[in-house]
């Protein structure tokens, strides 16, 4: 199975600073196959980027997602308070599905 | 719109059997796959297989692969997941997922959660 690390587990950051994540996967991942989720406490996941790079109906332009083969990177432009949350990375091209191990967002 | 609703969650011992449902709405039950997702706590998530109700094909990951039963009944648009014998490892949060592009597409619709506790 294709095993999604991320990278920091935790980033510690400011309101209005930007966040830079980081999912890289033990084999190549189609760019069309990346997927990037964000987690609240007691809420469900909510799909942010699809595809590597295009984002999911209704997600503010601030987040953006880059990336191929191994390496993707999903990028908070400017951190608004409703963004201290975890991300996890999935790829959904080969089976099983996976998912990274989530990166934590927190307020510094 | 498109809404999963899980069933409440449930508290259980060591060796019970357990069945817990995802009903859709606002969209054709049968032309859509539903996955079912585990976190656990400290471990992230999980993908644990997927049904599709028109159907009945059903995948799953190898690591859940005679853990659990994944089904569904079109009749009442439910799908369900089921274990024969807890163990206090499963204790857990299940999602249901919607992949609406189909079967290599992400989960951009998401019931609730369950959350499963299992202790003895």
């Amino acid at each position: 199975e294709i095993v999604l690390t991320q990278s920091p587990a935790t980033l510690s950051l400011s309101p209005g600073e930007r966040a830079t994540l980081s999912c890289r996967a033990s084999q190549g991942v189609g760019s069309t196959y990346l997927a990037w989720y964000q987690q609240n406490p007691g809420q469900a996941p909510r799909l942010l980027i699809y595809g590597a790079s295009s984002r999911a109906t209704g997600i503010p332009d601030r987040f953006s997602g880059t990336g191929s083969g191994t390496d993707f990177t999903l990028t908070i432009s400017r951190l608004e308070p409703e963004d201290f949350a975890v991300y996890y990375c999935q790829q959904y091209g080969t089976s099983p599905w996976t998912f990274g191990q989530g990166t934590k967002v927190e307020i510094k | 719109e498109v809404e999963l609703v899980q069933s409440g969650a449930e508290v259980k011992k060591p060796g019970e059997s357990l069945k817990i449902s995802c009903k859709g709405s606002g969209y054709s039950f049968t032309s859509y796959w539903i996955a079912w997702v585990r976190r656990v706590p400290g471990k992230g998530l999980e993908w644990m297989g997927l049904i599709y109700p028109g159907d009945s094909d059903t995948r799953y990951s190898p690591s859940f692969q005679g853990q659990v039963t994944i089904s569904a009944d079109k009749s009442i648009r439910t799908a369900y997941l089921q274990w024969g014998s807890l163990k206090a490892s499963d204790t857990a949060l299940y999602y249901c997922a919607l992949p609406s592009g189909g079967y290599s597409t992400p989960f951009d619709y998401w019931g609730q959660g369950t959350l499963v506790t299992v202790s003895s």
